[in-house]
């Protein structure tokens, strides 16, 4: 079946460190990937998306490449703030789950950026 | 814009007891719905989906049930709930070719 694998955590950074969340899935299709992210106590914000091979989806200075080759989309950020600390999720969505394109998640990274 | 709401945000409940969580949605019309469960410490598991009204798909056997009684309103519910119930619940909705979004959320606790 489809899944996602996720680089394990917990993470801890300093501030202004480069950041990198491993994130590989294996899928029967073509798949959307995305990273959710969360802050403590709170739902999932979706932080980037990438709908085809080769896009690069960025958002509030993350970024992350779908690599159709690698079955990859690691999410990097060249520079992180306390303010980043959050789990982040990996997930993809496949069309040719009908119209339901349910969502099949990571097991979630956390990371703890110190100041 | 659209707007999802989950309620309440946090509930303690005594093992054994009902459940009613409720989701709804603003601003858009025949979304798909979307029912998590998220352990302590855990990943995301789908639990129930709906493409529409009175439409339920269950994704895995537990003493929990959802319902659709509306367009914009999905509903979690348990008659007796268990100890493994505990978890942060969060619903879910997506339309067209939008990616999901989630609502707040709701943190179980079962005494």
């Amino acid at each position: 079946g489809d899944s996602v694998t996720q680089m394990e955590g917990p993470v801890t950074l300093s501030e202004e460190a480069f950041l990198t969340i491993n994130c590989t899935y294996t899928a029967t299709g073509y798949p959307s990937l995305f990273w959710y992210v969360q802050y403590p106590g709170e739902g999932l914000q979706l932080l980037l998306k990438a709908t085809k091979a080769d896009d690069k989806g960025s958002n509030k200075g993350f970024e992350a490449t779908y690599r159709k080759e690698t079955t990859s989309f690691h999410l990097e950020k060249g520079s992180v703030q306390v303010s980043d600390s959050a789990v982040y999720f990996c997930a993809l969505s496949l069309i040719s789950s009908g119209s339901a394109r349910q969502l099949t998640f990571g097991s979630g990274t956390q990371l703890t950026v110190l100041p | 814009s659209q707007t999802i709401h989950q309620w309440p945000a946090t509930l303690v409940q005594p093992v054994g007891s009902p459940l009613s969580l409720e989701c709804t949605v603003e601003g858009t019309s025949n979304p798909n719905l979307y029912w998590y469960r998220q352990a302590a410490g855990r990943g995301l598991q789908l639990l129930f989906y709906s493409v529409g009204i009175g439409q339920i798909s269950s994704e895995v056997p537990q003493n929990l049930s959802a319902s659709r009684p509306q367009d914009r309103q999905f509903i979690l519910s348990s008659k007796k709930l268990l100890l493994s119930d505990s978890g942060f619940y969060l619903c879910a909705w997506r339309q067209g070719n939008q990616p999901q979004h989630f609502g707040d959320g709701t943190r179980l606790s079962i005494l």
